[in-house]
């Protein structure tokens, strides 16, 4: 059973780089079935995928393309974790983030415990 | 405007039936992406209740049953017991947008 552990600060300043760390129990980041992924709730947008990084031999990345210029997702294969990073960032941005984890066409069967980030000065 | 699109909300009495439908489009649920669904309580991330359409996971009970057709699915729950008020959400993926996609949610209400 994969368990996902979220860890980040919950004030960004605008403008600034929003970083959050996802680590994982009960599978590798490394896995070529698993995928990695992003995902953030707020009132106004509802639930919104923002990205998700895999291995297949290598690592992809794919993200949404509404944050596609902002947004980095990269594993850490040696704390066995994965982190997203979204820079300049504004108040539209405060959300609570999940990190998730699945596999193509089984949807997403691991939630983080969710953050709660606010961008405000 | 999610690209997902659900009612906003259905109610039902204990022990009744209620179905939550998801409307998409060619270039998502009807360009043959798989559509699963979650279950989100107040506070908690959503849970996984089907997966790939009609697939229930280990411990969902079946009561809770998917469908697909066309560019819709649909989510029905028999046996409705107070516990299932909660919010659910289809999600798929778009090859226009080359991401995942989730509806808008919908609030099931236990009269």
């Amino acid at each position: 059973q994969v368990q996902l552990q979220q860890s980040g600060p919950g004030l960004v300043k605008p403008s600034q780089t929003l970083s959050l760390t996802c680590a994982i129990s009960g599978d590798s980041v490394s896995s070529n079935s698993g995928t990695w992924n992003w995902i953030r709730q707020s009132p106004s947008r509802g639930l919104e995928w923002l990205g998700r990084t895999y291995y297949r031999s290598k690592w992809y990345n794919e993200y949404a393309l509404s944050v596609k210029s902002r947004i980095t997702i990269n594993p850490d294969t040696s704390k066995n974790q994965f982190s997203l990073q979204l820079s300049s960032v504004t108040p539209e941005d405060t959300a609570v983030y999940y990190c998730a984890s699945g596999h193509f066409g089984s949807g997403w069967g691991s939630w983080g415990q969710g953050t709660l980030v606010t961008v405000s000065s | 405007q999610s690209v997902l699109t659900q009612p906003p909300s259905v109610s039902g009495a204990p022990g009744q039936r209620v179905t939550i439908s998801c409307t998409g489009s060619n270039s998502n649920i009807g360009a043959g992406h798989d559509v699963h669904w979650y279950q989100q309580l107040p506070g908690i991330a959503p849970k996984l209740l089907i997966y790939g359409n009609n697939n229930r996971p280990s411990g969902v009970p079946d009561r809770f049953s998917g469908s697909k057709s066309g560019t819709s699915a649909s989510l029905a729950i028999t046996g409705l017991q107070a516990e299932d008020e909660a919010d659910y959400y289809c999600q798929s993926y778009d090859s226009s947008l080359s991401g995942g996609i989730f509806g808008g949610g919908t609030t099931l209400t236990v009269l």
